[in-house]
C-alpha cells in the first residue's frame, strides 16, 4: 500500500526551529515528487514547495520562499519541512502529498499540527 | 503566477440537489486542472484529475468539465456525506500547484 506517515503534532515557542517529517511506504520514494501543502486553522490549501527526492530537486511557492526549507533523506525514504525561526502565524496543519498516479496529488500524508505559542 | 478563482465561497443546498462550483484561471491551463474534497478534520482527497477524469473508487455523482480558464465541478445529487469543502488546483507550470479558495458545501 503507497502511504505517507507523518510525524506528529508539535508545540512550539516563537523562535524556535522544528522540522517535521513525512516517510513514504510502498512505492520507489526517489521517483515521485513530494509537495507540501499549509492549512491555517479555518483556512484554505496553499500549495508550499515540493521535492524530487531523487535528485533534491526543490521549488517553493513565492509565498513561502525564504521562510521554510524543504529537503529529503532518501536512505530513509523520509521528506522533511523545516524551520528555523517558528512565529505564531505558523500556527497550521501541515500536509506532505505526493502526485503519484497522476500530475495530481493522489496520496496524503495525515497532517502535523504545528502550534506556535508562547 | 496563476490565480484561481473558485466561486462561490459557501453554498447550502437540500438532499438530491444539483450543485454546481465554478473555477477560473488568470490564463489558459488547457485541461490542467484537479478537483479535491476536504471533510473536517481530514487529508484532502483527489476525485477529479486532469478536468474531467473520475479518480478510481469516487462516485460517479461527480464530475468535472471545462478547459482553458473556466471549468466547473457537479455533484448530480447531493447525499450527506458529501458535506465538505471543496478545492479546485491547477498545475498548469508543473512543479508548481496552486490551490483555489475552496467552496463549503452545506446541507440546508
Amino acid at each position: 500500500e503507497v502511504q505517507l506517515v507523518q510525524s506528529g503534532a508539535e508545540v512550539k515557542k516563537p523562535g524556535e526551529s522544528l522540522k517535521i517529517s513525512c516517510k513514504g511506504s510502498g512505492y520507489s520514494f526517489t521517483s515521485y515528487w513530494i509537495g507540501w501543502v499549509r492549512q491555517m486553522p479555518g483556512k484554505g490549501l496553499e500549495w508550499m514547495g515540493i521535492i524530487y527526492p531523487g535528485d533534491s530537486d526543490t521549488r517553493y511557492s513565492p509565498s513561502f520562499q525564504g521562510q521554510v526549507t524543504i529537503s529529503a533523506d532518501k536512505s530513509i525514504s523520509t521528506a522533511y519541512l523545516q524551520w528555523s525561526s517558528l512565529k505564531a502565524s505558523d500556527t497550521a496543519m501541515y500536509y506532505c502529498a505526493t502526485p503519484y498516479g497522476d500530475d495530481a496529488f493522489d496520496i496524503w500524508g495525515q497532517g502535523t499540527m504545528v502550534t506556535v505559542s508562547s | 503566477d496563476i490565480q484561481m478563482t473558485q466561486s462561490p465561497s459557501s453554498l447550502s443546498a437540500s438532499v438530491g440537489d444539483r450543485v454546481t462550483i465554478t473555477c477560473q484561471a488568470s490564463q489558459d491551463i488547457s485541461n490542467y486542472l484537479n478537483w479535491y474534497q476536504q471533510k473536517p478534520g481530514k487529508a484532502p482527497k483527489l476525485l477529479i484529475y486532469d478536468a474531467s477524469n473520475l479518480e478510481t473508487g469516487v462516485p460517479s455523482r461527480f464530475s468535472g468539465s471545462g478547459s482553458g480558464t473556466d471549468f466547473t465541478f457537479t455533484i448530480s445529487s447531493l447525499q450527506p456525506e458529501d458535506i465538505a469543502t471543496y478545492y479546485c488546483q491547477q498545475y498548469d507550470n508543473l512543479p508548481r500547484w496552486t490551490f483555489g479558495q475552496g467552496t463549503k458545501v452545506e446541507i440546508k
